[in-house]
């Protein structure tokens, strides 16, 4: 399968601990995307990568939630401290951006219960 | 800043009809605008692009124009089968070159 894949597709924890997602994209993107989506919503932008770099954080990353792509390939995204609004589908994308038109192929998601 | 307005009812068809479901955005106009569609628990899946510059496009049972000056598209999917009820949603880029998504239409067809 040469589609985004990520991991865990489910988490259940409790307030207060941390926790980490991991996404691997499709191998020659460049562009890597993270999203949170609650239930009846589209997903809401976190966070992208054009490779190692992160171009863009949103507002509703607070400083708990920190993002990597330390080679440009797969991503983590850490939660600390989380809390029960962070319960949330976790969505992870990646794209290939040539000119500038731009498509991005979603994986899975990870699906956050903070109990 | 852009926002994106899809219908938040659900939309109810028979099997055979044509779904139309919409798709409105408030600011600029963006140079493409895409439609995904999204199965619970499943992350969304591409379906098609338009440019600014085409007012309509077609895949198999799907077509899609998109009106600059409504600042609207429209999603059409002909001869629907309940295998095509999801959630279909809107994106257009910001301008960061990054996507924006509506909160999508939840298509329902019925047998």
């Amino acid at each position: 399968d040469t589609g985004v894949s990520q991991d865990p597709r489910h988490k259940i924890t409790k307030r207060g601990q941390n926790v980490t997602f991991r996404c691997d994209p499709i191998s020659e993107h460049n562009r890597l995307y993270w999203y949170r989506q609650t239930l009846g919503q589209g997903p809401e932008f976190l966070t992208y990568f054009q490779n190692e770099a992160q171009l863009e954080k949103s507002r509703l990353l607070s400083d708990r939630f920190s993002a990597e792509r330390p080679k440009g390939s797969f991503s983590t995204l850490e939660i600390q401290r989380t809390e029960q609004g962070d319960s949330a589908m976790y969505l992870c994308a990646s794209s290939l951006l040539t000119g500038v038109q731009e498509t991005q192929y979603f994986g899975p998601g990870t699906r956050l219960l903070v109990l | 800043s852009q926002k994106i307005e899809q219908n938040s009812e659900a939309l109810n068809i028979q099997e055979g009809k044509t779904a139309t479901l919409t798709c409105n955005y408030t600011n600029y106009s963006p140079a493409y605008l895409q439609w995904y569609r999204q199965d619970p628990g499943r992350g969304p899946v591409f379906l098609l692009l338009i440019r600014e510059n085409e007012k309509e496009k077609r895949k198999e049972r799907l077509k899609v124009t998109f009106d600059t000056t409504l600042k609207q598209s429209l999603f059409h999917i002909t001869a629907s089968q309940p295998a095509d009820s999801a959630t279909y949603l809107c994106a257009l880029e910001d301008p960061q070159n990054k996507l924006i998504f509506g909160a999508g239409t939840r298509l329902a067809v019925h047998p």
